[in-house]
């Protein structure tokens, strides 16, 4: 099991609320990520980290907005929720190295609901 | 373009038998593939890791094999178990840049019945 970890489990929030998903990892990694996951479909990443005070946009196009002042927390803020957000959101993290130290592990995850 | 394809889409089987799962890609440079198993409502967690020289590698009873020529692999799960059931993600990595950028199949749900 890995030592990363993600709160709330699970969010139902009203639209234009601002919310923060809080994600922390205790295995001293440098990336961290987050992903979008919508039911049967795959992974999508929205926000990678290379290490402190470095944040890049993924693939996806997201409103939501990330920070990463310390090596342990990765926290993602959207600043006006709508129904659209509804999905899940899963953080990551990895070494600092590629290939097969690169493999990726994953928080529980935070199911978000917007009305 | 780089993409993942994952076969059957689901399955359901009975306790104790053998499945095996799909998966091609066409990622390039390829890096290497790793399955991971996803219980419901929780992070994806990593069974196995191949890289190019790799043909199959055991974890318990999950066995994956990889044929880099085909760029095809599959996911042999030995006599399985309710604890099974869960979507199996296949995942490959590319070698093209220094984030290792990593691209995901949609999963296999399986469903293992008593």
């Amino acid at each position: 099991e890995a030592d990363i970890y993600q709160t709330p489990r699970y969010l139902v929030i009203g639209t234009g609320k601002k919310i923060t998903l809080e994600c922390s990892q205790t295995m001293g990694h440098d990336k961290m990520y987050w992903y979008q996951q919508d039911p049967g479909m795959e992974l999508h990443l929205i926000h990678y980290s290379y290490g402190v005070n470095s944040t890049e946009k993924g693939d996806l196009s997201s409103e939501s907005t990330v920070s990463r002042i310390r090596t342990e927390h990765f926290p993602l803020t959207l600043e006006s929720a709508r129904p659209s957000h509804t999905s899940q959101y899963l953080c990551a993290s990895s070494e600092r190295g590629s290939g097969i130290s690169n493999t990726q592990y994953f928080g529980p995850g935070t199911r978000l609901t917007v009305l | 373009k780089n993409q993942v394809e994952q076969s059957p889409q689901s399955l359901i089987i009975l306790e104790g038998k053998n499945c095996t799962l799909q998966c091609n890609y066409t990622v390039s440079p390829f890096s290497n593939l790793r399955w991971y198993k996803q219980d419901t409502g929780r992070g994806p967690v990593s069974l196995t890791i191949m890289t190019f020289s790799e043909n199959t590698k055991s974890n318990g009873r999950y066995t994956a094999t990889l044929d880099a020529d085909t760029k095809q692999s599959s996911l042999h799960i030995t006599a399985s178990q309710l604890s099974d059931s869960a979507s199996y993600i296949c995942v490959v990595s590319d070698r093209g840049s220094t984030l290792g950028r990593l691209y995901f199949g949609r999963g296999t749900q399986l469903t293992v019945w008593p």
